[in-house]
């Protein structure tokens, strides 16, 4: 069967300090993947999605960025985190082209910029 | 572009009380919809979904959902809650023939606190 994981869970990082997160995907091959960010609120946030090695599509302007440097991991990084980066991130995956299927989601990764 | 937009940001029922959350969205295409859930310090997980054929879609734990495409709605009924479907709640939803992409779109959440 298929599983996401998704690590650390939680993490307390300083004002300018570097970030990355990191998910795989077991199970299966070639599955679209995804970061959003959750905030209290403000629902899910669609950050960054991939269909396959080294594609990556942004969809909003922002200080992170992501890589997919094998077919199952995700990666998403940054260089200097802001205090507005704080929040929780959700990698999801889905089927290649299959719409009706929705997602599968992991854990999280609780972040806290400080 | 798709949009969700999920009316109540917080409700509070009783248990045994009946359940409605709403859902809109906006895209001038085909679309799939989903609602997901979140149960306190769990994973999101699918609720109910619907793609195709009858519009009334049942889901787990007595959850159901009623596409009305006249009114881009797809809101979320259960008759009699229970304290244990006290979570947050997402409607989602991804264009049909959107390609490889398959990009779905959240809406803000609903919050559902269920007293005992």
């Amino acid at each position: 069967s298929q599983t996401i994981h998704q690590w650390p869970a939680t993490l307390v990082q300083p004002v300018g300090s570097p970030l990355s997160l990191e998910c795989t995907v077991e199970g299966t091959s070639n599955p679209n993947l995804y970061w959003y960010r959750q905030a209290a609120g403000r629902g899910l946030q669609l950050l960054f999605y991939s269909v396959g090695i080294g594609q990556i599509s942004s969809e909003v302007p922002q200080n992170l960025s992501a890589s997919r440097p094998q077919d199952r991991q995700f990666i998403l990084s940054s260089k200097k985190l802001l205090l507005s980066d704080s929040g929780f991130y959700l990698c999801a995956w889905s089927i290649h082209e299959g719409s009706e299927n929705g997602y599968t989601f992991g854990s999280g990764t609780r972040l806290t910029v400080v | 572009a798709q949009s969700v937009s999920q009316h109540n940001h917080h409700v509070i029922l009783s248990e045994a009380a009946s359940l409605e959350l709403g859902c809109n969205y906006s895209y001038g295409g085909t679309v799939n919809l989903f609602w997901y859930v979140q149960y306190p310090g769990q994973h999101l997980q699918l609720l109910l979904k619907y793609f195709s054929g009858d519009p009334l879609v049942k889901g787990i734990k007595g959850f159901e959902a009623e596409f009305i495409k006249s009114k881009f709605s797809f809101n979320l009924r259960k008759p009699s809650v229970q304290w244990s479907d006290t979570a947050e709640y997402f409607c989602a939803v991804n264009a049909r023939y959107g390609g490889a992409t398959n990009k779905l779109i959240f809406g803000t959440g609903t919050l559902l606190a269920v007293q005992p």
